[in-house]
């Protein structure tokens, strides 16, 4: 089956200070891939579309400057989160779709801004 | 004001107890998909629906998509304290874009 790898899935920062977080279809190309942040007890949030090759497409309220979105390759779409401060402390789940009706979800980010 | 509903939102329910949980929306969508997550995880796939009326079974799990493709449904049987956990129900509307219901916390006591 598809699988979605995200890396790292834990991380800890400090304030000012900016972190990659990696997405990665292992068994499949996605031209398309989906960047999320949840909070403790909620739902998914959609932040924004990652696109092979072109500029991401990012929900109302999202940041582009801070968020930054990199989708250089088929197989790889990064998050970096810029000038991180505490508020941008979540879990961050990217997913990708091999098919119209399947999605697979990595495995998540928890970042802590401290 | 979300998409689309989802309720309850917590259920807290004895082992051997039945539950069904709902998902509903103003909007149609092209399928429907019902997620599973454990704490610190992604979600898990469980089922896609596709077309109005139509009902999955996955084991205990039972998956009803409205006929009009605007509400689904999941039905659990005899809860185990294995299905503990978030459950999402996500919609797609256009292309492959994907909107989430708020999610069920459910909780199986034993």
């Amino acid at each position: 089956g598809a699988v979605v790898s995200q890396h790292p899935s834990r991380v800890i920062c400090k304030s000012g200070t900016s972190v990659k977080i990696e997405c990665r279809s292992l068994d499949f190309q996605a031209t398309t891939m989906f960047w999320y942040r949840q909070f403790p007890k909620q739902s998914l949030m959609l932040m924004a579309t990652s696109n092979e090759g072109s500029k991401a497409t990012y929900e109302q309220g999202v940041e582009k400057d801070k968020f930054l979105i990199n989708h250089a390759s088929l197989t790889l779409s990064t998050l970096t989160v810029t000038s991180a401060h505490p508020e941008d402390s979540s879990f961050y789940i990217c997913s990708a779709s091999r098919t119209a009706n399947g999605y697979t979800f990595g495995s998540g980010t928890r970042l802590t801004v401290v | 004001t979300q998409l689309l509903e989802q309720s309850p939102q917590f259920l807290s329910i004895q082992e051997g107890e039945n539950l069904t949980v709902y998902c509903n929306s103003s909007s149609v969508f092209s399928s429907l998909q019902w997620y599973r997550q454990e704490p610190g995880e992604g979600p898990v796939l469980l089922v896609t629906v596709v077309t109005g009326g139509e009902v999955k079974k996955l084991k205990r799990l039972t998956f009803q998509f409205g006929d009009a493709r605007k509400d689904s449904s999941l039905h659990i049987t005899a809860a185990q304290t294995g299905d503990t956990g978030l459950y999402l129900c996500a919609g797609a509307i256009a292309g492959n874009m994907l909107t989430f219901g708020g999610g069920t916390r459910l909780m199986v006591k034993p």
